[in-house]
């Protein structure tokens, strides 16, 4: 069975430029989770959709959004990027109805100049 | 608020040695644990999950629950130079609300 993908793998933007990544859940999962991974600042809950919903939100500001597809794929946005925005940007896919294991994708490296 | 600690480390074990990691939680009613092993500049790859009271093994990995004094534990035998990695503990509170809650990780490294 495929693993979760997620595109672009890197990505260099410049500040005030918005992005879109993607990502491609493992077959018959429904729940998508995002996450932000800075070095001091470890794994950041971004947000989590399931069925094209979003349950939960992490505290970031309203630059980060998301959406989830009918067909479970999801989308995050981030637009008038910060220096600060530079972070590997992990989604996690898992079953959804209830939390249980989540299997992370290989991430987007994103780095704002 | 809902936590979860872990020592960041360096954990430094010799090789062939038994690796033992910790990790505490705040969340009384929490209902399921996950070790995740994640290499430098690589993402998290799911290790173990354990749901109830007690041991579980697969291979030369054992995790350990105790809800009573909240804490899991991870123990690596015969621990190898490719185990070096950090080790996240994540748990799922009551009341979750779709979100995992995380630890910052411990650094493992095996010396040769």
């Amino acid at each position: 069975k495929a693993g979760v993908t997620q595109t672009p793998r890197y990505l260099i933007k410049t500040r005030g430029q918005q992005v879109t990544l993607s990502c491609s859940p493992i077959s018959g999962h429904r729940s998508v989770s995002w996450y932000q991974q800075t070095p001091g600042q470890g794994l950041q809950f971004l947000f989590e959709y399931f069925s094209e919903t979003q349950r939960n939100k992490g505290n970031f500001p309203g630059r980060f959004s998301g959406r989830q597809f009918s067909n479970s794929r999801s989308e995050m946005n981030v637009s008038t990027l910060e220096l600060g925005d530079s972070a590997l940007y992990l989604c996690a896919s898992s079953w959804g109805t209830d939390l249980y294991e989540q299997y992370f994708g290989p991430g987007t490296r994103l780095t704002v100049t | 608020q809902k936590e979860v600690e872990q020592n960041s480390g360096p954990l430094s074990v010799p090789e062939g040695a038994i690796a033992s990691l910790n990790c505490t939680y705040s969340d009384r009613g929490s209902q399921s644990f996950f070790w995740y092993r994640q290499y430098s500049g690589k993402s998290p790859e799911l290790i173990m999950f354990i749901y109830s009271n007690g041991d579980k093994e697969d291979g030369r990995f054992t995790a350990q629950l105790n809800k009573a004094s909240q804490y899991v534990s991870l123990l690596i035998r015969d621990s190898q130079p490719s185990d070096s990695a950090t080790y996240l503990c994540a748990v799922n509170p009551m009341d979750s609300n779709y979100q995992l809650i995380w630890g910052a990780g411990t650094k493992l490294i095996i010396k040769p």
